[in-house]
């Protein structure tokens, strides 16, 4: 199957800052998903993207499918931000393997 | 996207006994799945339920710990048999939405076993 590999595992921010998390994947996906678990365990998806460039509000996203792998933009990060961030693929099974995850932590 | 409503959302249970977790969602699904995140961990896939056929279950889990029931589109429930403290986890059940949202999650049941 798939493997997916985030980095980095953890993240120390001071609000305001901007960051970059990423998202390798090993094989052709036909999905690429990415979530934010916040600390109650409640898990939001943030983009669905396969390919290209979305963009909502603070946050936007990139996946180069042809170079397997996805990028997450946290811009002007608020304490809100804090929690666990996954990005999910999927191939021709159409089952999603999650990474590991990065842990961001947003202080005031 | 569909609306998945999962309860209970968080229970603490003794050893031994069963929880039932449901998920109902607002459309007709073919396929749901439920996943295991365990303390400080990444989720795991349980098991597949598609209606009118047996759950398919990754290697790991079994039916006779996790029995899974799918009785129509919109609903299913997985049971926790025989609990130990190491069942202590978030369960969330999931739907594919392929093409427009990707998979959507319940809120997610806290499982505490003492």
């Amino acid at each position: 199957g798939i493997q997916v590999e985030q980095s980095p595992p953890d993240l120390i921010l001071q609000e305001g800052a901007n960051s970059t998390l990423r998202c390798n994947f090993s094989d052709s996906v036909n999905n690429l998903q990415w979530f934010h678990q916040n600390p109650w365990g409640q898990l939001i998806n943030l983009f669905y993207i396969p390919s290209g460039t979305k963009q909502n509000g603070r946050l936007s996203a990139t996946t180069v499918a042809t170079e397997r792998y996805s990028l997450l933009y946290i811009s002007s990060s608020q304490t809100t931000d804090s929690g666990v961030y996954f990005c999910a693929a999927s191939g021709g099974s159409y089952i999603p393997t999650f990474g590991r995850g990065t842990s961001l932590i947003v202080h005031p | 996207s569909a609306v998945i409503s999962q309860k209970p959302s968080r229970d603490i249970c003794q050893r031994g006994t069963s929880l039932t977790i449901q998920c109902q969602v607002d459309s007709q699904v073919t396929m749901m799945f439920w996943y295991r995140q365990q303390p400080g961990q990444s989720l795991t896939l349980i098991a597949t339920a598609n209606q009118g056929s047996e759950a398919t279950y990754e290697s790991g889990f079994v039916i006779d710990k996790f029995p899974i029931s799918r009785p129509n589109l919109t609903f299913s429930t997985l049971t926790v048999s025989n609990m130990s403290p190491e069942d202590s986890s978030i369960y969330l059940c999931s739907i594919s939405e392929p093409f427009n949202y990707g998979y959507t999650f319940g809120s997610g049941t806290r499982l505490t076993v003492v």
